[in-house]
Parts: structure tokens; C-alpha cells; sequence
């Protein structure tokens, strides 16, 4: 089965503090995501790769970046957490293809004070 | 843009009752559409999918049908069980991007299932 594992469950932040949320994935896919949770607005993706180095903006970019050095690790940066940013935070996966479904993580809670 | 419109919920029912979830969707062009389903504590996994006109869509008791002249994709099962309980997320693939899927999904809605 394919894993994606993120590396919180659960993470509290200051204001004004830069976040890491790590994701790996186990099945060598080569597209990853990075979605927000929010209650009464679903997923919203943030940013996704596909490819080593490659990334392209999702619909709420702003206040984000990303990294991946390597195809099995996408990271998740907030360079200076708010707390709007406030949510869960979900990783996905999945093969490059019109068909290939999406692999999610569990998710990290994040709380920003 | 491309848009996901669910139910409201949150939406409790008796063990053994028909459930039906509603799912309407704006797009350009005939999209993809599917059921994801968000058990408590973990993350999302694919439930059914629908790819063109017509098609229905089902697993584990969990059926869809894609109406194009409608523009829904209704989530039904005709008996529900406890565990059942979880949120439900509609979804259309709203394009490929360098080979990767572009999903948009609607607000969620949780379920909850009594004995």
C-alpha cells in the first residue's frame, strides 16, 4: 500500500515564526501536493510539484513556498506564520496521469498563536 | 472557474437508513468526477469515480451517477452502517497540469451514523 507520511499530527507555532511541514511518500510517485482543510471550504491546494525541483502555484498560494530536493519529500514552508494560516494541513500523491488517484496523508493540525 | 457545491451538513441517520448526498459542480468542458471519504484521524482516500456522461460510479455499497444535465454527481447507499461515519468530499478534476491532477473539491460533509 502506499504511505504518505507527514511528519506532525499536531503543531503549534507563534506568530511571526517560519514553519517546516515535512511530507514523504513511499511509492515513488511523481506528483505531490500540498492542500489546506478549512471547515465549510473543503481542500484548497496550495502548491503541488511534479517533478524534482518543479512546483506550480495552487489557488492559495500566497504566504507559502515549497521544496523538494528529492522525489520522495515535498516540505511546506510558511516563512512567517499568522494566524489565518491556522488550519490542516493535507499531502497528497500520486502518479503522473489523467487517471492516477490521489494518495492523502493524515494530516497535520497546525495552530498559529 | 470550476466549482463544487455539497450538501449541507452535518447529516445524522439511523443504522440501516438510505442515505443520499447531494453534489452539484460547475465547469468548462466534461470533467472528471469523484468521491473521496475522510475517516476520523486519517487522511482522504478515493471512494468512486465517474469519468464521462452517464457513468456510474461504486464501491463498498456507495454508488454515483454522472448527470450531465444536471450537473451532479450525487452520492447514495441504500443501507448505512456505524461505520460509515466519516466526511465526505465531492470532487472534478479541473485539469492536468504537467501531468498532474487538478482536483477541486466541495466543502466536505460529515456523517454521522447511529446504532
Amino acid at each position: 500500500d502506499v504511505k504518505v507520511t507527514q511528519s506532525s499530527r499536531y503543531l503549534v507555532k507563534r506568530t511571526g515564526e517560519k514553519v517546516f511541514l515535512e511530507c514523504v511518500q513511499d511509492m515513488d510517485h511523481e506528483n505531490m501536493f500540498w492542500y489546506r482543510q478549512d471547515p465549510g471550504l473543503g481542500l484548497r491546494l496550495i502548491y503541488f510539484s511534479y517533478d524534482v525541483k518543479m512546483k506550480e502555484k495552487g489557488d492559495i498560494p500566497e504566504g507559502y513556498s515549497v521544496s523538494r530536493e528529492k522525489k520522495e519529500r515535498f516540505s511546506l514552508i510558511l516563512e512567517s506564520a499568522s494566524t489565518n494560516q491556522t488550519s490542516m494541513y493535507l499531502c497528497a500523491s500520486s502518479l503522473a496521469g489523467i487517471n492516477e488517484k490521489l494518495f492523502f496523508g493524515s494530516g497535520t493540525q497546525l495552530s498559529v498563536l | 472557474g470550476d466549482s463544487v457545491t455539497q450538501m449541507e451538513g452535518p447529516v445524522t441517520l439511523s443504522e440501516e437508513a438510505f442515505l443520499t448526498i447531494n453534489c452539484t459542480y460547475t465547469a468548462t468542458g466534461y470533467p472528471s468526477l469523484f468521491w473521496y471519504v475522510q475517516y476520523p484521524g486519517e487522511g482522504l482516500q478515493l471512494l468512486l469515480k465517474a469519468t464521462k456522461a452517464d457513468d456510474k460510479g461504486s464501491n463498498k455499497g456507495f454508488e454515483a451517477t454522472y448527470r450531465k444535465e444536471t450537473t451532479s454527481f450525487h452520492l447514495e447507499k441504500g443501507s448505512v452502517q456505524v461505520s460509515d461515519s466519516a466526511v465526505y468530499f465531492c470532487a472534478l478534476r479541473g485539469g492536468l497540469i504537467q501531468g498532474a491532477q487538478k482536483l477541486v473539491f466541495g466543502q466536505g460533509t460529515r456523517l454521522t451514523i447511529n446504532p
